[in-house]
């Protein structure tokens, strides 16, 4: 089935490591991007690409940072820079030309911080 | 692209119509209206989006008012399984820079 898988479901990581989290998709869509979401509130945009080899800053890109070196793949490191980094985070995909851009979701990874 | 505003939370009975308002007004004649909706712990679900007409799909019904200022979701027999936090968005679809601003939503809780 098409789709978007996030790996780890789960994540413990103490203070002061790098985490990367994984996003693959196989829906050949264009462009992904990562959100963060915590407790009680809405998505924020992190980062987010339109091609590969390209990428742009969301709202919230500081201490976290990204690659798009393959167009199925668009990994999301946590670096110790990130103040606060326990929350839930998104990755999605949409596509671009000949449609109307709906982003399709994964099902999301749980960092926390210990 | 214009900011939505939504009721905090909403409550519906089993079997009945669900009607989630979104509010707006500064919403210019290129942005499109989108709805998506989140279970909990999961990732957001697309449902259905507009321009100017009202829009039906196996999920939902998408009313649009003749000003745009306004719109309202309608979940025509709500089950249990509805519960959710629902998205307002409103956007202007370009080719690339097809970012979603996802604002708190409105928690829907449908019960028996």
């Amino acid at each position: 089935d098409g789709g978007i898988t996030q790996s780890p479901k789960y994540l413990f990581r103490k203070e002061g490591q790098n985490v990367t989290l994984s996003c693959e998709q196989n829906l050949n869509h264009d462009a992904m991007y990562w959100y963060r979401q915590d407790p009680g509130q809405g998505l924020r945009l992190i980062y987010y690409s339109q091609i590969v080899n390209d990428f742009q800053k969301g709202d919230i890109a500081e201490g976290y940072s990204v690659s798009r070196e393959k167009k199925e793949s668009f990994p999301l490191t946590v670096t110790s820079a990130q103040k606060n980094p326990t929350a839930f985070y998104l990755c999605a995909s949409s596509q671009t030309s000949g449609s109307y851009g709906e982003l399709f979701f994964g099902e999301g990874s749980r960092l926390t911080v210990l | 692209d214009a900011k939505t505003t939504q009721p905090p939370s909403m409550d519906c009975a089993e079997g009945r119509a669900a009607n989630l308002p979104c509010n707006h007004s500064t919403i210019s004649g290129n942005e499109y209206v989108y709805w998506y909706r989140q279970i909990h712990s999961q990732g957001p679900q697309y449902i259905i989006h507009g321009l100017k007409n009202n829009e039906t799909n196996e999920m939902a019904s998408l009313i649009i008012t003749e000003d745009r200022k306004s719109s309202t979701l309608i979940l025509p027999h709500a089950t249990l399984r509805d519960t959710a936090v629902y998205y307002c968005i409103v956007r202007v679809f370009r080719e690339y820079g097809n970012k979603l601003v996802f604002g708190a939503g409105t928690i829907l809780r449908v019960k028996s």
